[in-house]
């Protein structure tokens, strides 16, 4: 079974510096999906970025960016120049690119920034 | 923002009691999904639909049913609830892959 280890439940870090989110996932699979989703005191889900693994360059959202390590399995998401709205939690999940189209979801850390 | 509307957003209701969650979208799109979330657990599949009348059970799917009689509606039904399904369910929609997520349904069972 597929399953997405996020290891820090939570973080912080001050307005305007860097922050990394780390995020593990087993699978067998070779062609699938990843995601960071964003949930912030509102409770809505919001899709930050996403990354095919068939590609090799990791995809970039203005201040958001990953580090795709698929050899590792390893799926870290980078904030830049940290703004108060960024406060939420934050979810890694997976997904085939065939199949059944399951979303596998971590556990989700949650990112407070400090003014 | 996709259209998908959930109601009601939020309900109290008492141990043994049916309730009836309802997901709708203006997205046509083919999948459909339930979800709760828990705190310590993220969120945890209950069950999906791959078409009207196509449905399927996820990781969590004790204690529930789903029916999607249309394109646009997906139910879920807590036949008789208890206070361990209390939690905040999500309605999901999906075309290809990327899921998008509704507001919520913030359900207590006393």
């Amino acid at each position: 079974a597929q399953t997405v280890t996020q290891s820090q439940p939570e973080m912080s870090v001050q307005e305007a510096e860097t922050v990394t989110l780390s995020c593990t996932y087993d699978t067998s699979e070779n062609n699938y999906y990843l995601f960071w989703y964003k949930q912030p005191p509102s409770r809505q889900m919001i899709l930050v970025i996403r990354q095919e693994a068939y590609k090799q360059q990791n995809a970039t959202e203005n201040r958001f960016s990953v580090n795709f390590q698929k050899a590792a399995k390893s799926f870290s998401l980078k904030i830049s120049d940290s703004q108060l709205g960024d406060t939420a939690m934050y979810f890694c999940a997976f997904i085939h690119s065939s199949g059944s189209e399951k979303l596998v979801f971590g556990k989700g850390t949650k990112l407070t920034v400090n003014p | 923002d996709a259209g998908i509307t959930q109601s009601p957003r939020h309900k109290v209701t008492e141990t043994g009691t049916p309730v009836t969650l309802r997901c709708h979208q203006t997205e046509n799109h083919r999948y459909m999904y339930w979800y709760r979330q828990d705190p310590g657990h993220g969120l945890r599949l209950i069950h999906y639909s791959y078409g009207v009348k196509d449905t399927d059970k996820g990781e969590v799917s004790d204690g529930y049913s789903v029916s999607r009689s249309k394109t646009e509606d997906f139910l879920l039904t807590l036949e008789s609830a208890t206070s361990s399904q209390t939690s905040v369910y999500f309605c999901a929609i999906s075309d290809y892959n990327e899921q998008f997520f509704g507001p919520g349904t913030r359900l207590t069972v006393l």
